[in-house]
């Protein structure tokens, strides 16, 4: 099981909006930055979303992140067919002193 | 630009030891740390550990304490990650990525190196 919990799943229609949740506790998510990673596979991950909310110069706005007490979320709108692939969240824990994963969410753009 | 290129493709027997490294350029070698990921096959990200390139200061995730060593060569701006007494289920890809730190992320990623364990 990863500390951070994603739903395995998530699917959506072209323009469509969709979310994706990350939830982990106090000694993470709580109190340390969460970064978003996008990964098609055979490729190296990408990140997407780093300090919470920010994008990378090069990542389109329609990739956002948020986050409130123990938990994230990554919202992707006008979804595209070019948006499938998995989606992890990360985040430092105080208690392990390491980084941590979630567990990763395959997105299918119907 | 700056990019990281790891070694190639492994296979290795069970109790053997592996080396992996990460050639990066296009930036300053020692203004950043490298994270060491790997990837189960079906499975989701993991993360083993993140190694200095400023004073090769290190932190292993507790799953691979004792087996793992992360080490840099700051004159051939390489890391290296050896991975010994592998079992079955280290078979995976294994990257490096360059850290900005927890709180920005690993920015660039190398493709990735498949190890497979197998008798």
């Amino acid at each position: 099981q990863s500390v951070l919990t994603q739903p395995p799943s998530a699917s959506g229609t072209p323009g469509q909006r969709v979310t994706i949740s990350c939830s982990g506790s106090s000694s993470n998510i709580e109190v340390n930055a969460v970064n978003w990673y996008q990964h098609l596979p055979g490729t190296a991950p990408k990140l997407l979303i780093y300090s919470n909310n920010q994008r990378p110069s090069g990542v389109p706005d329609r990739f956002s992140g948020s986050k409130s007490g123990t938990s994230a979320s990554l919202a992707i709108s006008g979804l595209q067919s070019e948006d499938e692939a998995d989606y992890y969240c990360a985040a430092w824990d105080d208690s392990l002193h390491g980084s941590v994963f979630g567990g990763g969410t395959k997105l299918t753009v119907l | 630009q700056v990019q990281l290129v790891q070694s190639g493709a492994e296979v290795k027997k069970p109790g053997a030891s592996v080396k992996v490294s990460c050639k990066a350029s296009g930036y300053i070698f020692s203004n950043f740390g490298i994270r060491w990921v790997r990837q189960a096959p079906g499975q989701g990200l993991e993360w083993m550990g993140w190694i200095s390139a400023y004073n090769g200061d290190t932190n292993y995730a507790q799953k691979f304490q004792g087996r793992v060593t992360m080490t840099t060569d700051t004159s051939t701006t390489t890391a290296y990650m050896e991975l010994r007494s592998l079992r079955y289920d280290d078979t995976g890809v294994y990257y490096c990525a360059r850290d900005r730190g927890s709180t920005y992320g690993m920015d660039v990623w190398g493709k990735g190196t498949t190890v497979s364990v197998s008798s």
